[in-house]
């Protein structure tokens, strides 16, 4: 089972700032967070990932609370392409990823 | 650099038939997770191999089996096909050094249609 929670769905207006949370209340000390997208009948994207410092790179940016249980990604500028279904997922390097049911976002023009 | 590549893009077989379905890995990672995706939900973990040995394995039966070969390449085979094994299936390849370690890049996948 995923050790994940995010809400089915978030609606943004495009070019407004798209923040998609995710809580992870039992994320063990040596757990990442990463993030996925999948577009409609693609393969899932990788976006970011990150340990307990906030990371951020040309795609999006990952904020991680201290107490590393919850955490927001953040597309400073959402398109009409990135309406997609976002997953956030918890594991040890190199094991595998248990997905959720993921986000489903819709950015609005 | 060549992407994860995925082959047969679409397939439809009967209840009963075998299939096989075929994953090139990404250059220079040796490691290929499989997953199924119904529609409508996530994807759930089959197994995955790891210098051609199996390295995890998912919640699914051993009609769900699987390969990996030398040059990291993989096979997913299914047995005994029932109505349930309709979905996408995807494979990923990772490697295992540097920071970006074990990131998971995801293939196309191959729809399969029991009919």
């Amino acid at each position: 089972d995923a050790k994940t929670t995010q809400p089915t769905s978030m609606d943004c207006a495009e070019g407004r700032a798209a923040n998609l949370p995710c809580n992870h209340s039992t994320i063990s000390g040596n757990e990442y967070v990463y993030w996925y997208r999948q577009i409609h009948s693609q393969g899932p994207q990788y976006i970011i990932h990150g340990l307990k410092n906030n990371e951020t790179n040309e795609m999006a940016s990952l904020i991680i609370t201290e107490d590393r249980k919850s955490s927001t990604l953040i597309l400073p500028h959402a398109t009409l392409r990135d309406t997609a279904v976002y997953y956030c997922i918890v594991r040890v390097g190199g094991d595998d990823m248990r997905f959720g049911a993921g986000t489903r976002l819709t950015v609005k023009p | 650099e060549t992407g994860v590549t995925q082959s047969p893009t679409h397939l439809i077989k009967t209840r009963g038939q075998q299939v096989t379905l075929r994953c090139s890995s990404q250059s220079g990672h040796n490691t290929v997770s499989w997953y199924q995706q119904a529609l409508g939900q996530g994807p759930q973990f089959i197994f995955q191999y790891y210098r051609e040995e199996e390295n995890g394995r998912g919640n699914f039966p051993p009609r769900f089996s699987g390969l990996q070969f030398p040059n990291y390449s993989s096979e997913l085979n299914v047995n005994a096909l029932e109505l349930d094994d309709s979905a996408l299936y995807l494979c990923a390849s990772s490697g295992t050094s540097g920071w970006n370690a074990y990131e998971q890049y995801f293939g196309p996948g191959t729809r399969l249609t029991v009919t």
